[in-house]
């Protein structure tokens, strides 16, 4: 069961600002990793999956990138609504673990 | 619309049982597993375990196996999560979700809040 680890844990930043956000995989999972984003009282709505692949609707200032144990979430120009919990997910292998999510704040 | 939608917030006291529910529409519910996630207040995600709701074929993550029943009834669309003895532990934000094809996740339920209180 590989563990993803995310990093960083919290991320201030400003409307306009890039950034990027990394999880990296105690085993080599492949591409099999999906990227959430969460707000709160909310559910988990999936962003990328397959490390770079789009979900239908998902803005197209969110990109995912890496393979094998490091993987990014890139957003390239944040928005208000952008302002969120991201969880990096493996289903590689069941149960298909989380990273322990990063905190994206307002600077 | 292809949605999952989950039975509404339960307060119960230690001891006590419980079951939830989620229930898939507008898609073929019997050809997607249905996975269950725990979030307890302020933290992050935990699978729990998922059922094929065809033939009921269940696995659990080992930290939850004999804490909790992963069920499901496709006569009606629906899967279970189920305790026999809650705890104040169990306090959480439970979600259901389905896996597509690709492995991940594109569908989630809106979450039940289970609060277990004396």
């Amino acid at each position: 069961d590989s563990q993803l680890t995310q990093s960083p844990s919290t991320l201030s930043a400003s409307v306009g600002d890039r950034v990027t956000i990394t999880c990296r995989a105690s085993q080599s999972i492949g591409s099999w990793l999906s990227w959430y984003q969460q707000k709160p009282g909310k559910a988990p709505k999936l962003l990328i999956y397959k490390a770079s692949s789009l979900e239908s609707g998902v803005p197209s200032r969110f990109s995912g990138g890496g393979s094998g144990t490091e993987f990014t979430l890139t957003i390239s120009s944040l928005q208000p609504d952008d302002f969120a919990t991201y969880y990096c997910q493996q289903y590689n292998s069941y149960p298909g673990t989380f990273g322990q999510g990063t905190k994206l704040e307002i600077k | 619309e292809v949605q999952l939608v989950q039975s509404g917030a339960e307060v119960k006291k230690p001891g006590e049982s419980l079951k939830i529910s989620c229930q898939g529409s507008g898609y073929t519910f019997t050809n997607y597993w249905i996975g269950w996630v725990r979030q307890m207040p302020g933290k992050g995600l935990e699978w729990m375990g998922i059922i094929y709701p065809d033939d009921s074929d269940t696995r659990y993550r080992p930290s939850f196996q004999g804490q909790v029943t992963i069920s499901a009834d496709k006569s009606i669309s629906t899967a279970y999560l189920q305790w026999s003895s809650l705890k104040a532990s169990d306090t959480a934000m439970y979600y259901c979700a389905r896996r597509g094809s690709g492995g991940y996740y594109s569908l989630w339920g809106q979450g039940t809040l289970v609060t277990v209180s004396s």
